[in-house]
């Protein structure tokens, strides 16, 4: 079956411009999750959405990011007016309500000029 | 003090060798325990889930130790192919919460 899928794979985009950084998860799990991993960096957590839950920010690093979640499928994570240090690989992930491993996609390299 | 810490990197080990990666996490409500694998420029993968009377999947064997708050990955007989960076994760919290990631360990597996 499908994983987990994101899009785009390469973002590269002048400083001070939004971008929105798209996760498909795999069809059927509940929780969705965003990461981010900087270059020789280790995965950070930044939010987890989890059914109708309210999703848990608090690893969202300043209020310039943002996430939702629509139909309790596909999720956005949008960051406005970016930084250079906003530089990184986004990643998604998914599980089952009761399951632990998680499921990554590929990652959306951004790069802030 | 990072909340997952693992050996710095990198190693360096020729074939057929035994390595073994060290973590230790901070927070004593730590839940559940894992080995991610991540290749190069690709996406971190379960290697294996760790439980508390240890567990061994082929050349693999994977322990805790929950009072040290410690965990530990075992690869014998090195192959190529495990070549990699190893991430400590762990879980806080309930089932399918946020994971935290260790900064991982390098492995470069030598002919």
């Amino acid at each position: 079956g499908a994983g987990v899928s994101q899009s785009p794979s390469n973002k590269v985009t002048e400083k001070g411009k939004d971008v929105e950084l798209r996760c498909d998860p795999i069809s059927g799990h509940t929780a969705l999750y965003w990461y981010r991993q900087s270059l020789g960096q280790g995965l950070e957590f930044l939010i987890y959405f989890q059914g109708n839950s309210a999703p848990d920010k608090s690893g969202l690093p300043s209020d310039r990011f943002s996430a939702e979640r629509t139909g309790g499928s596909v999720s956005t994570l949008t960051i406005q007016r970016t930084q250079q240090e906003d530089s990184a690989v986004y990643l998604c992930a998914s599980n089952h309500l009761q399951g632990y491993e998680q499921y990554f996609g590929p990652g959306t390299r951004l790069t802030v000029t | 003090r990072k909340e997952v810490e693992q050996d710095p990197g990198p190693f360096n080990v020729p074939e057929g060798a035994t390595v073994a990666f060290n973590c230790t996490y901070s927070n004593s409500a730590s839940q559940s325990f894992f080995w991610y694998r991540q290749d190069c420029r690709k996406e971190p993968k379960l290697l294996m889930s760790v439980y508390s009377s240890g567990n061994e999947d082929g050349r693999f064997t994977a322990q805790l130790n929950r009072a040290s708050q410690y965990i530990s990955l075992l690869i014998r007989d090195s192959k190529l192919s495990d070549s990699a960076t190893y991430l400590c994760v762990v879980n806080i919290g309930n089932q399918g919460g946020k994971l935290i990631f260790g900064q991982g360990t390098e492995l470069s597996v030598k002919p």
